[in-house]
């Protein structure tokens, strides 16, 4: 069965690093998303793409965060300088059609020392 | 601004039980409303998807219901297993998807 691909699983850094993400969604998806969930708290939007631009995006997703299609397979989650309270489980999420059914990936928990 | 609040926050069953998961969001102009099974840990893995003009879904031991005008979902259950013990979240859809906090459910053999 298809299914919505992370890595890496879990990533530690340094405050002020940058780190990126990495996310295959299902390869016939069109809908793009980045979620995250800090430890104990809701799951949370931060950004939804679709034809290779930014459809919406929340007020977490400052100018810190940037995504990105480079190959046509692979999305991708940047962020510039982590902070400490960058620290959460992010999840990618793709769907086939606008308002269709989300798959979501396993997850890349983000430390942030 | 949409709240999405689920209850019980966690609940406890003997095995075999029939059991239901509630959900209520304040503003009901959505597009959708999924049921999501997350174990510790883990990712979210869709259950049922429940599309505005549609009052339920099946699959399985799963019927998710939807009243988009009292703003309500419920999650049943039926014949509970081990197996399931798991946190579920319901999550509506309007442009993006706004989460409840989940119900923890713990079946015991």
């Amino acid at each position: 069965e298809p299914e919505v691909t992370q890595t890496p699983s879990h990533q530690v850094t340094q405050m002020g690093q940058e780190v990126i993400l990495r996310c295959v969604p299902i390869s016939n998806h069109l809908y793009f998303y980045w979620y995250r969930q800090i430890l104990g708290q809701k799951v949370e939007f931060l950004v939804s793409f679709y034809n290779n631009e930014i459809s919406e995006k929340s007020e977490i997703f400052d100018d810190q965060f940037s995504v990105e299609r480079p190959d046509g397979s692979n999305f991708t989650l940047k962020i510039r300088s982590t902070k400490l309270e960058d620290s959460a489980m992010y999840f990618c999420a793709s769907e086939s059609g606008g308002n269709t059914e989300a798959f979501f990936g396993q997850g890349t928990r983000l430390t942030v020392v | 601004k949409q709240e999405v609040t689920q209850i019980p926050a966690a609940l406890s069953v003997p095995e075999g039980e029939n059991l239901v998961l509630n959900c209520s969001f304040t503003d009901s102009a959505i597009y959708n409303l999924q049921w999501f099974r997350q174990d510790p840990g883990k990712g979210l893995t869709s259950l049922l998807l429940i599309q505005s003009s549609q009052r339920e879904q099946t699959s399985g031991r799963l019927n998710a219901s939807l009243d988009k005008s009292s703003g309500r979902s419920t999650l049943y259950i039926a014949a509970s297993q081990p197996g399931d013990s798991a946190t579920y979240l319901c999550a509506v859809r309007k442009h993006d998807m706004r989460f409840g906090a989940g119900t923890r459910l713990t079946v015991k053999p």
